[in-house]
């Protein structure tokens, strides 16, 4: 079953824009991951932010979580044709150690027009 | 660093016929995940090692697919009978730690088309 879904299904914009992802999801959570997946590629990670945290920076990304409403975004500031690609949050939960899982959403095609 | 390896690359097979995926993670990563991803959708997970034990395996359909990670190293997905709905991107994943405390590494997916 998926955890997490992302809004919008896809997105398209101009080099330069910023990009803003959402994701839901349903159950109590240990941490959030965000990853990034090229046309044909395997999937590559972004950033992963803790339960304990709200936000969270790394180069042109920033990451929010708001565990109160179960959602988290990822901004991608001053986009670039090369950032397009599907994003997908992965949220971490389980009942406990190495049981927790690795579940990812549905994901959001980004599309950076030149 | 290698990073982690995945073979075939691509597989066509009839239906009801047998294939079999291996993966060679990261060295030292005690966690391995399998998962299947249909064409636009995202990743769903199949099976999870820790080490060469299985932590969870509640979403493979275990009528038709077997795993095994030998020595908590090399691992393999088989799928005996393939049927039509198995078409899909096959891939694998390790991290250092387990419970998802780390990252995941993926490989590049074994594309899997069943006619």
């Amino acid at each position: 079953s998926q955890q997490g879904e992302e809004d919008p299904q896809a997105l398209s914009i101009q080099e330069g824009e910023n990009a803003t992802m959402n994701c839901s999801y349903k159950t109590s959570i240990n941490n959030l991951q965000w990853y990034r997946q090229n046309s044909g590629r395997g999937l590559v990670h972004l950033i992963l932010i803790r339960s304990n945290e709200r936000e969270k920076h790394s180069g042109r990304l920033r990451v929010t979580l708001d565990t109160s409403k179960k959602s988290s975004s990822l901004l991608i500031t001053a986009s670039r044709a090369a950032d397009t690609a599907s994003y997908f949050c992965a949220t971490v939960a389980g009942p406990s150690g190495s049981a927790r899982q690795l579940t990812f959403g549905s994901g959001t095609q980004l599309t950076v027009l030149p | 660093e290698a990073g982690v390896a995945q073979s075939p690359r691509y597989k066509i097979i009839e239906k009801r016929q047998s294939v079999a995926f291996w993966c060679n993670p990261i060295s030292g990563h005690a966690t391995l995940y399998w998962y299947q991803q249909i064409l636009g959708q995202g990743p769903k997970l199949l099976i999870q090692f820790q080490n060469n034990g299985v932590v969870d395996d509640s979403q493979l359909p275990k009528d038709r697919f077997s795993a095994e990670r030998l020595k908590g190293v090399d691992s393999t997905l088989k799928i005996q009978p393939a049927k039509l709905e198995d078409s899909a991107v096959y891939l694998c994943a390790s991290s250092l730690t387990g419970g998802g405390l780390t990252e995941a590494f993926f490989g590049q997916g074994t594309r899997l088309t069943v006619v």
